[in-house]
């Protein structure tokens, strides 16, 4: 079975730019959830989607948004790029149903971004 | 609010030893999960394991066992016969509450195991 892939793996922007990442869940996972890992911060909750719906978020600016597929892939995008949003970006799947005490998050390898 | 506590920032061992990563947690509400991750150089994250409020038993899986004490709010993560690939970063989550995806996150501890 397939793990979580995110793409790109790396990404080097500009202030000002926006950027788009790319996330597809486990086979089978309805939820897909992002996080943001910086040295200063650590990880924090970003969003969490299912079955196209935003289910919970994070306290983060409205320049960070997502939004999920039918296929359960999952989309964020960060407009007007900041130094500070430079993080490592982190997607993670879960049934999203059922029993949730028995229902891991598996997460992706993460997109690393770099702004300058 | 929910908050999770790491105090150690680093961890050294011998290859074959044990040893315990330490984990504490705040939270108001009865039902919630824990969750450890390690997170090598690599940058995935990777489940080890979990362990429910409601659980009766401590959480193991193979070499990693969790000795969950629900009153003094602690989850620490044993590794059993530490080997030089279990180096890497290790996460301490909390899910609350349990039918969403947010996790609250420790600070981590970097564990370096040494021949």
């Amino acid at each position: 079975k397939a793990g979580v892939t995110q793409t790109p793996r790396y990404l080097i922007k500009t202030r000002g730019q926006q950027v788009t990442l790319s996330c597809s869940p486990i086979s089978g996972h309805r939820s897909v959830s992002w996080y943001q890992q910086t040295p200063g911060q650590g990880l924090q909750f970003l969003f969490e989607y299912f079955s196209e719906t935003q289910r919970n978020k994070g306290n983060f600016p409205g320049r960070f948004s997502g939004r999920q597929f039918s296929n359960s892939r999952s989309e964020m995008n960060v407009s007007t790029l900041e130094l500070g949003d430079s993080a490592l970006y982190l997607c993670a799947s879960s049934l999203g149903v059922g029993d949730y005490r028995n229902s891991p998050l598996h997460f992706g390898n993460g997109t690393r971004l770099t702004v300058t | 609010a929910q908050k999770i506590t790491q105090t150690q920032p680093g961890m050294f061992v011998q290859e074959k030893e044990a040893v315990t990563l330490d984990c504490t947690y705040d939270t108001s509400d009865p039902s919630y999960g824990l969750f450890w991750y390690k997170q090598p150089s690599s940058g995935e994250m990777i489940f080890l394991i979990y362990q429910g409020s409601y659980d009766q038993q401590n959480a193991t899986e193979g070499r990693y066992s969790l000795n969950f004490q629900k009153a003094r709010k602690s989850a620490n993560l044993v590794i059993s016969a530490s080997q030089l690939g279990d180096s890497a970063m290790y996460f301490c989550a909390m899910r609350e509450p349990v039918n969403t995806d947010k996790l609250i996150f420790g600070t981590g501890t970097r564990l370096q195991v040494f021949p």
